[in-house]
């Protein structure tokens, strides 16, 4: 998988908990990503990170928060978990943004 | 209309046939066209992926891009039930930037029979 591990790999948590997941890179790639997909959607953009501290939101922002203050990680945070944010989360990283390189997900389910 | 279409399948092959995998999209803007290929609970992982225009081959895959349709295509010739899994097409407008991010079409699964 490219030098990147996720975590935790698998999560249930209740609504209304703050959730936290992981993303570690070996690589040393500029470009770290999240995604969510989820069935009849596809994958789906979260946020974005272009450089340490330097982040942006995609698709589906709403309810998520994320942070790099390293190279190697970056963590995206559900402030306040809800049932429609149960799903498998996927990170990503890039030298060139579109020649992306997947981890191996996390199942995340809010009951 | 969504940016990006792709019939999700199922797809159902006999071991040794040629599949054809498609996606058509609308934004004229797109210039990196890729494909990944997703085992069942895996992460997706890339196949190929092409720039503008044309054909590339890599072993028994080929992509092929027509932007005059807005159309792209792989194909994989002598299917081997390793092959089972769902294929994501993906494509962006600029490198690198908001504009470079990626947009994925839903998937296709395909099962290739022994």
């Amino acid at each position: 998988d490219a030098g990147i591990t996720q975590s935790p790999r698998h999560k249930v948590t209740e609504t209304g908990t703050p959730v936290t997941l992981r993303c570690h890179q070996t690589e040393n790639h500029r470009y770290m990503y999240w995604y969510r997909q989820d069935p009849g959607h596809g994958l789906r953009l979260i946020h974005y990170s272009y450089g340490v501290k330097d982040t942006d939101k995609g698709e589906v922002s709403d309810g998520y928060s994320v942070s790099r203050s390293k190279t190697e990680d970056f963590l995206l945070t559900l402030e306040s978990a809800t049932s429609s944010q149960t799903s498998v989360y996927f990170c990503a990283i890039s030298d060139s943004s579109y020649e992306q390189y997947f981890g191996p997900g996390t199942r995340l389910t809010v009951t | 209309q969504k940016e990006v279409e792709q019939d999700p399948g199922p797809l159902s092959v006999p071991e040794g046939a040629i599949v054809s995998l498609n996606c058509t999209y609308s934004n004229s803007a797109f210039q990196y066209f890729m494909w990944y290929r997703q085992y069942s609970r895996k992460g997706p992982e890339l196949l190929m992926y092409t720039y503008s225009s044309g054909n590339k081959e890599d072993g028994r895959f080929t992509a092929q891009v027509d932007k005059s349709s807005k159309y792209i295509s792989l194909f994989i010739r002598d299917s081997q039930p390793s092959d089972s899994a769902t294929y994501l097409c993906a494509m962006s407008a600029l490198y690198g930037g908001s504009q470079g991010n990626l947009i994925f079409g839903k998937g296709t699964k395909l099962s290739v029979k022994p």
